[in-house]
């Protein structure tokens, strides 16, 4: 089984900044990798795909990179709509998902 | 629009047996894989179980084998997880969701509580 792991568990920051989120694959998923944002009583929201595709309606301040066994996930500027939890899932071998990443208001 | 909305959940003994669907509009529903995916109460999302175009090939994660069986009619564009022999620490939120290059649509989600 692929082990998804994603770094911090938790991550403070102010409205405007930058926030980077990581997310490290226990062996090459090459670019199989999607990130998703879920927020208190929701489903999941697909945000990326490919590991750098903006899923539609996703605002441009999202961008993903990575590929192989290292990626991350950039949102340039926080809004207050931005503050929630984010994971990422491989599909390269079934299917994982890494532990989240809290985003919390500094 | 694509829509999923699902149906069934709620409370059960362990021991028990459940069954959710889930309803897909919006899309050829015939044309892709689907998946249930679950989220413990306060912890992640873990896939389930996922299930090919025609309901040729179905496959599940290792804690569920043998319990739970996921179906599909594509007459009906529904989407069907059994779940027999619950467990306590089957209790969860379970959502259908579009399978894919990542899951681009959910279902609502639903609730299973399995306590006695």
């Amino acid at each position: 089984e692929i082990v998804m792991t994603q770094s911090p568990a938790t991550l403070s920051v102010s409205p405007g900044e930058r926030a980077t989120l990581s997310c490290r694959a226990s062996q090459s998923i090459s670019s199989n990798l999607a990130w998703y944002q879920q927020k208190p009583g929701q489903a999941p929201r697909l945000l990326i795909y490919s590991a750098s595709a903006r899923a539609t309606g996703v605002p441009a301040r999202f961008s993903g990179s990575g590929s192989g066994t290292e990626f991350t996930l950039t949102i340039s500027s926080l809004q207050s709509e931005d503050f929630a939890v984010y994971y990422c899932q491989q599909y390269y071998d079934w299917k994982t998902f890494g532990q989240g990443t809290r985003l919390d208001i500094k | 629009e694509v829509q999923l909305v699902q149906s069934g959940g709620g409370l059960v003994q362990p021991g028990g047996s459940l069954r959710l669907s889930c309803a897909a509009s919006g899309f050829t529903f015939s044309r892709d894989w689907m998946s249930w995916v679950r989220q413990a109460p306060g912890k992640g999302l873990e896939w389930v179980a996922n299930i090919k175009e025609d309901g040729s090939e179905e496959y599940y994660v290792d804690s569920v084998k043998g319990r739970f069986t996921i179906s599909r009619d594509n007459a009906k564009n529904s989407l069907d997880l059994q779940m027999n022999s619950l467990r306590a620490e089957d209790t969860a939120v379970y959502f259908c969701a579009r399978d894919g290059s990542g899951y681009h649509y959910w279902g609502q989600g639903t609730l299973v509580t399995v306590s006695s």
